[in-house]
């Protein structure tokens, strides 16, 4: 299948301080992405849904203030955590979806980024 | 809107025994169903799907799903689980409807725990 992939996989980092993730499609075009958010032991939420070429659309509750995205490439996203508190600290996934088109698509995981603050 | 119930939170097994895992969803659309596998620190992998067809569907790793469309339910099964299928196991739906489009619904997740 196709490869999502995320980097870094861990981060740790102090309170007041940002942190860039990026998520690729290594062998596939990717106009959306999707942010998802897990804390231990929970579901995934979706945050976001990350769009090539605009801007991207907000679940509700998301700060997009906080949480910024930036969709660079038709292979790469960014989620910012901006001034990041131990509050925000979760694993971070992505998915990416094989197809541009609006209908059924497989989508693709990333490995997660598990983001510390202390 | 959709919503997704797993019933399970924790599910211990022992190895070469059956197991099965029950998801239930709620909603206003038709939806495509989906169960997920994580294992630890790793990102979800995709077992299994319905689309649309037949309602027993199977994936990999032995496991398969049948989709009851009168109980809106959609549970997971494999006749003989080993070690190695320790881990979160998530059951997602997605409505068909264009503002759904991509968008997957999680369940709570239910961790399978198999034992000698």
């Amino acid at each position: 299948g196709a490869v999502v992939s995320q980097h870094p996989s861990r981060v740790i980092c102090k309170s007041g301080t940002s942190v860039k993730i990026e998520c690729r499609s290594l062998d596939f075009q990717a106009t959306t992405m999707f942010w998802y958010r897990q804390f231990p032991k929970q579901s995934l939420m979706l945050m976001a849904t990350s769009n090539e070429g605009s801007k991207a659309t907000y679940e509700q509750g998301v700060e997009k203030d906080k949480f910024l995205i930036n969709h660079a490439s038709l292979t790469l996203s960014t989620l910012t955590v901006t001034s990041a508190h131990p509050e925000d600290s979760s694993f971070y996934i992505c998915s990416a979806p094989t197809s541009g088109a609006r209908s059924y698509n497989e989508q693709f995981f990333g490995p997660g980024t598990r983001l510390t603050v202390l | 809107a959709q919503s997704v119930t797993q019933l399970d939170s924790q599910v211990p097994v022992f190895e070469e025994a059956p197991v099965e895992l029950r998801c239930n969803y709620s909603s206003s659309v038709s939806v495509y169903l989906f169960w997920y596998v994580q294992y630890p620190n790793q990102g979800l992998q995709l077992l299994l799907k319905y689309l649309s067809g037949s309602t027993l569907v199977k994936g990999i790793n032995g496991f398969e799903a049948e989709f009851n469309k009168s109980q809106t339910s959609f549970h997971l099964r494999k006749p003989s689980v080993h070690i190695s299928d320790t881990a979160e196991y998530f059951c997602a739906v997605r409505g068909m409807t264009t503002d759904s489009w991509g968008k997957l619904q999680f369940g709570a997740g239910t961790q399978v725990v198999v034992t000698p």
